[in-house]
């Protein structure tokens, strides 16, 4: 079965301090894989992509095929990055996004 | 810049009652997809559309329907409303199917309260 888990449902991190936002997935074959954020307010947008390898906003996201995961990290939180962050994947046929249930960022100064 | 587009915006229905959720793609997008958003949860895909042709479907009851019209415009009609039907609804429009370098843009949602 394809599926996303998002072990956190919040984590919270001061101004400054290392960010990583956890996720795994069970696929069978190549996954392509996603993260979305939705701030406040907000549409829910794509945040990065693991095919395009970009750095976005100080994130990252390194596809692990050994561990089925593909973390969100980024090495110095801004109060800017409170959201709520959802990974996905591209279900087989192409037709579905298939999400996480999420996890909330909290950046306090 | 005019990105997806849903409407209502909010919708009070009651048990038992039908709703029609509207969507309008991004210009030039060809496929519109459907997710149920209760919360505290991810969006769950319940359709997709590409072509005017339903190519996927989630695992939602026959009382879910969609359509979509010559210009990329689509539909969602829920039957039979079930207070657990209350959830925001999103619309995700794409140049074509999923996949590679096919972003999925959504709208602002339509959020449904079933009372």
């Amino acid at each position: 079965a394809q599926r996303v888990t998002q072990p956190e449902k919040l984590l919270s991190v001061f101004k400054g301090a290392p960010v990583e936002l956890k996720c795994n997935y069970s696929y069978s074959g190549s996954p392509e894989l996603f993260w979305y954020v939705q701030y406040s307010r907000q549409r829910l947008q794509l945040l990065l992509r693991h095919i395009s390898r970009e750095s976005i906003k100080g994130f990252t996201a390194d596809l692990n095929k050994g561990e089925t995961s593909f973390h969100l990290k980024k090495p110095f939180a801004q109060e800017e990055d409170s959201a709520m962050y959802y990974c996905a994947l591209t279900n087989q046929a192409g037709t579905a996004l298939i999400f996480g249930k999420g996890t909330t960022l909290s950046v306090s100064s | 810049d005019a990105g997806v587009t849903q409407s209502p915006t909010h919708l009070i229905k009651t048990r038992g009652q039908q709703v029609t959720l509207r969507c309008s793609p991004i210009s030039g997008h060809k496929s519109v997809s459907w997710y149920q958003q209760v919360l505290g949860q991810g969006p769950q895909f319940i359709f997709q559309y590409y072509e005017k042709e339903e190519r996927g479907r989630g695992n939602f009851p026959d009382r879910f329907s969609a359509r979509q019209f010559p210009n990329y415009s689509s539909e969602l009609n829920v039957n039979a409303l079930l207070l657990g039907d209350s959830a925001l609804y999103l619309c995700a429009s794409s140049l074509g199917p999923l996949g590679g370098a096919t972003e999925a843009f959504f709208g602002q949602g339509t959020r449904l309260t079933v009372v």
